[in-house]
């Protein structure tokens, strides 16, 4: 059963503070990652989606992967009260579906 | 709008009836996928179509469960028989290219009493 594990939190952050969420995945032979931020009561929502080893920013997100040690980070840099919301780390198996961690919810403080 | 649409969003039935939930991905998109999401848990694959073919079925996917893409557009899943362990949020989500990123549709949150 391929595995993907984040701290399902609550996450505490200060407003314009950096958030970092962190995964972990067991499938070695994964190739995409992606990042999706849910609000309650809504459907997930794509942030970020990473291939490759290294950084990938997009504005105040950075994607942070590791493919040796089987991490995937997410930073959210100047973080506001909106980006209170859960984040979902996601690893594709294969190239036919998603496998979601439980999430981590991310409250930001005013 | 070109997103991802589902209908209903929200179905409230009695145990033991049959429901039927609709999905009309993003147009380009050939590739469409169900997941089912409870409380406080990740989405969980339940079966994914690459155009009018199911390809693959989650074995959470009990013989109550059947999904349908005819001429691969829309898609339809359909639970016989509900019982109170199908309440969920029913989601369905698209993508142009296998491996590639999937856009969630609003969900369908069914409560089966």
């Amino acid at each position: 059963q391929k595995e993907v594990e984040q701290n399902s939190g609550p996450l505490s952050v200060p407003e314009g503070a950096i958030a970092s969420l962190n995964c972990t995945y067991s499938d070695r032979g994964s190739q995409s990652f992606f990042w999706y931020r849910q609000y309650s009561g809504k459907s997930p929502e794509l942030i970020m989606s990473i291939y490759s080893n290294g950084d990938k920013e997009d504005g105040r997100f950075t994607a942070q992967l590791n493919k040796a040690s089987q991490y995937v980070s997410l930073l959210i840099r100047d973080s506001q009260p909106s980006d209170s919301a859960t984040y979902l780390c996601a690893v594709s198996e294969g190239a036919q579906k998603l496998v979601f961690g439980q999430g981590t919810r991310l409250t930001i403080n005013p | 709008d070109t997103g991802v649409s589902q209908n209903p969003r929200h179905k409230i039935t009695k145990r033991g009836q049959n429901v039927t939930f609709r999905c009309d991905p993003i147009s380009e998109h050939n590739r469409l996928y169900w997941y089912r999401q409870t409380l406080g848990q990740g989405p969980e694959f339940l079966t994914y179509f690459q155009n009018e073919a199911q390809l693959e079925k989650s074995r959470l996917l009990s013989d109550r469960f059947s999904a349908e893409r005819p001429k691969g557009s829309f898609s339809t899943l359909e639970i016989q028989r509900t019982e109170q362990g199908d309440s969920a949020m029913y989601l369905c989500a698209s993508s142009l290219v296998a491996g590639g990123a999937q856009y969630f549709g609003p969900g369908t949150r069914l409560t089966v009493l």
